[in-house]
């Protein structure tokens, strides 16, 4: 079975480009979460989709962000226009969201900002 | 307010020797505790976790974890640490009225270095 997966691995933009990173979760697994860890610091929320609707953008750090998820399948956390502070590891995570279950985790994109 | 300490950044440790990755929340509900590895270049793996009944909760890779609630602490811990433990370990918590989501507050992570 495959698992959670991201790309690009790494990606290195300029200030004020736009990135669009993107995550394919296990297939049948309706939730999707974004986190971020930033400058090695503890790892924070971003989002939550169950299937296509977004359950829960309360970690969404401002509107240069966008999270989508078409069709309920892949995601995508487009960022426009990036800043030095988004720079950090983005993580995806899905699960079939049954209570307490564990999360699924890809290997991350590490977005560097300059 | 919400949150997860993880107060060592780097625990160091013999091989053959125990370990302890320390852990202590804050949550306003009933916690439900989780510990995560990360392996370079990895996802972070679930290794266990702590919802209700026996405060000991035995996970992956011979790891059990202790679930304390008058210190309102999570300690991971394992008997004989092995080479191939070394990795990025978080502690995480669900605030158990956040309903069912996995909406998790994670810990800043500890790099366990275990020494042949």
């Amino acid at each position: 079975e495959a698992g959670v997966t991201q790309f690009p691995s790494h990606s290195v933009i300029e200030k004020g480009q736009t990135v669009t990173l993107r995550c394919d979760p296990i297939s049948g697994h309706d939730n999707l979460y974004w986190y971020r860890r930033v400058m090695g610091k503890e790892i924070k929320f971003l989002l939550h989709f169950v299937k296509e609707s977004k359950q829960d953008e309360s970690g969404m750090p401002n509107n240069r962000f966008l999270a989508e998820r078409t069709g309920g399948t892949y995601s995508t956390l487009k960022v426009q226009p990036a800043e030095l502070e988004d720079s950090g590891v983005y993580f995806c995570a899905s699960s079939l969201g049954r209570v307490n279950e564990k999360l699924f985790f890809g290997s991350g994109t590490q977005l560097s900002v300059l | 307010a919400q949150s997860v300490a993880q107060p060592e950044d780097q625990v160091n440790v013999a091989e053959g020797n125990p370990l302890t990755v320390k852990c202590t929340y804050s949550v306003s509900g009933n916690p439900y505790l989780f510990w995560y590895v990360q392996y370079p270049n990895r996802g972070l793996q679930f290794l266990l976790k702590y919802i209700t009944g026996d405060n000991l909760v035995k996970g992956s890779y011979g790891f059990e974890a202790e679930f304390n609630k008058s210190q309102t602490s999570f300690h991971l811990k394992k008997p004989s640490a092995l080479v191939s433990d070394s990795a990025l370990y978080f502690c995480a918590v669900r605030d158990g009225r956040s309903g069912n989501t996995g909406k998790l507050i994670f810990g800043q992570g500890t790099t366990l270095q275990v020494k042949p």
